[in-house]
C-alpha cells in the first residue's frame, strides 16, 4: 500500500515556463512534507519542506503548496531552468521530518526542454 | 549543511557474500537512517541507526540480514549479509538534527550489484 503517490512518472516543460509536480498521500498522520531532487549517481538533495500547519512555503523559484483536506501537495518551479532536469521525490513524515524515517513517492522525472 | 560521505561508492559482489557500507558525517548529528532504492522504485527506509543501542528496523527488514552499527554521533555502518541478486540496490544513509534543522540530508549512495 503506497502511502505517498506521485502519479506522473515524467513531465516535460519548456524552459522559462512553470513546472508543477504533484503528490498525494493517504496517511492522515503525516504532518511534514519534503521535496527532494535527485540527479543520476547522486543522493537526493533537499529542496523545500512544509509543515501541516501551513498551506504554502516559498524559497526562491520553488514553492510548495499543501491542501490537507485533499491530502495533496504540489511543487511549483518558476521559471524552469535546464538545470532543473532531474527526478523529484515527494516525501512525508509523521514526526516533524527529522526524528523518524521518511516515506517517499516513486518520483517524477522532470525534463526541461530548451 | 554537513558533508556526508559513503564508502564504497559502488561494488559488485557475489551471491552469498556480505558487504559493509560506511557512512561518515563531518559534524555530529542526532539521527542517522539507512534507506535503499531498488531499480525503478522509490526510497524505502530500512532502519534507524541508534547511537549506542540496537537499530530500529522497519517492517520487512531484520537485523540478521542488515546489521547496523552506530558507535558515535558521526558514523554508522550497514552490512548487507548473505547477498542475493534481489539485494542489488542503491543504499543511502541520511542524517537529521544538523543545527536544529528538521530535514534529512542524504549521502551520495552506494550502488550495489549482486551477481
Amino acid at each position: 500500500d503506497q502511502q505517498v503517490k506521485q502519479n506522473s512518472p515524467s513531465l516535460s516543460v519548456q524552459e522559462g515556463r512553470i513546472s508543477i509536480l504533484n503528490c498525494d498521500y493517504t496517511n492522515s498522520m503525516f504532518d511534514y512534507f519534503l521535496w527532494y531532487k535527485k540527479y543520476p549517481a547522486e543522493g537526493p538533495t533537499f529542496l523545500i519542506s512544509i509543515s501541516s500547519i501551513k498551506d504554502k512555503n516559498e524559497d526562491g523559484r520553488f514553492t510548495v503548496f499543501l491542501n490537507k483536506s485533499a491530502k495533496h501537495l504540489s511543487l511549483h518551479i518558476v521559471p524552469s531552468q535546464p538545470g532543473d532536469s532531474a527526478v523529484y521525490f515527494c516525501a512525508a513524515s509523521n514526526s516533524g521530518g527529522g526524528a523518524d524515517g521518511l516515506t517517499f513517492g516513486k518520483g517524477t522525472h522532470l525534463i526541461i526542454q530548451p | 549543511s554537513a558533508v556526508i560521505s559513503q564508502k564504497p561508492s559502488r561494488d559488485i559482489c557475489q551471491r552469498g557474500t556480505s558487504l559493509t557500507i560506511q557512512c561518515q558525517v563531518d559534524s555530529q548529528v542526532t539521527m542517522m537512517f539507512w534507506y535503499r532504492q531498488q531499480p525503478g522504485q522509490s526510497l524505502t527506509l530500512i532502519a534507524t541507526a541508534n547511537q549506542g543501542s540496537e537499530a530500529t528496523y522497519e517492517s520487512g527488514f531484520v537485523i540478521d540480514k542488515f546489521p547496523i552499527s552506530r558507535p558515535n554521533l558521526t558514523f554508522s555502518t550497514l552490512t548487507v549479509s548473505n547477498m542475493s541478486p534481489e539485494d542489488s540496490s542503491i543504499y543511502l544513509c541520511s542524517v537529521s538534527g544538523l543545527a536544529g534543522v528538521n530535514e534529512q540530508f542524504f549521502g551520495p549512495g552506494t550502488r550495489l550489484t549482486v551477481l
